[in-house]
């Protein structure tokens, strides 16, 4: 199975600020990745997908990049709404591995 | 677009089993291939495996292959996941989920069912 790291496990931040999450697999997964917002009790949310495509209706706030191994996502300008949870996931093959989460608090 | 709603919240003895059902309106059921996913209690999410609603074929995650079995009924517009003989560690909120826009990254989730394995 890939593995699916992320880093930080977790981060405090200030409204406005720009948040940087990394998630790394344990194989190249090529552009197969997909990113997460997950808030208290409620099932995820798509925000990214192929690594750096925007879902529609996501503010344009969240950007993803990255390729082989390595990714990133990034929130330009962080807004109250954002204080969540943040999952990658890998779906370049099965089973499609979700990483540990990274939450982003106050 | 389409929406999935599943059934509500299970409290299952070991050794028992459980079934979630994952109801989807709003667009032709047959389209899609329908994920489980679950979610132990602070723990990352793990997909469990598909189901494609047309042809009823399935892949099941490794972890779970033995015991789990994912089937529809097209007439209800319904899949459903059967977990067996289960452990305290299944207890999880379970999500049934379907990438409609690329591939298997899932936009449309259902709202989730907790199963609570206690004795």
């Amino acid at each position: 199975d890939i593995q699916m790291t992320q880093s930080p496990s977790s981060l405090s931040a200030s409204v406005g600020d720009r948040v940087t999450i990394t998630c790394r697999s344990s194989q190249s997964i090529i552009s197969y990745l997909n990113w997460y917002q997950q808030k208290p009790g409620k099932a995820p949310n798509l925000l990214i997908y192929a690594a750096s495509s925007l879902h529609p209706g996501v503010p344009s706030r969240f950007s993803g990049s990255g390729s082989g191994t390595d990714f990133t996502l990034t929130i330009s300008s962080l807004q109250p709404e954002d204080f969540a949870t943040y999952y990658c996931q890998q779906s370049y093959n099965t089973p499609h591995t979700f990483g540990q989460g990274t939450k982003v608090e106050i | 677009q389409v929406h999935l709603v599943q059934s509500g919240a299970e409290v299952k003895k070991p050794g028992a089993s459980v079934k979630v059902s994952c109801k989807a309106s709003g667009d032709r059921f047959t389209k899609y291939v329908i994920h489980w996913v679950r979610q132990a209690p602070g723990q990352r999410l793990e997909w469990m495996g598909w189901i494609n609603a047309d042809y009823g074929t399935t892949e099941y995650s490794q972890k779970v292959q033995d015991r789990v079995n994912f089937i529809r009924d097209t007439s209800a517009n319904t899949a459903y996941m059967e977990l067996s003989s289960l452990k305290s560690e299944d207890t999880a909120v379970y999500y049934c989920a379907i990438g409609t826009w690329y591939g298997s990254a899932f936009d449309i989730w259902g709202q989730g069912t907790l199963v609570i394995v206690s004795s």
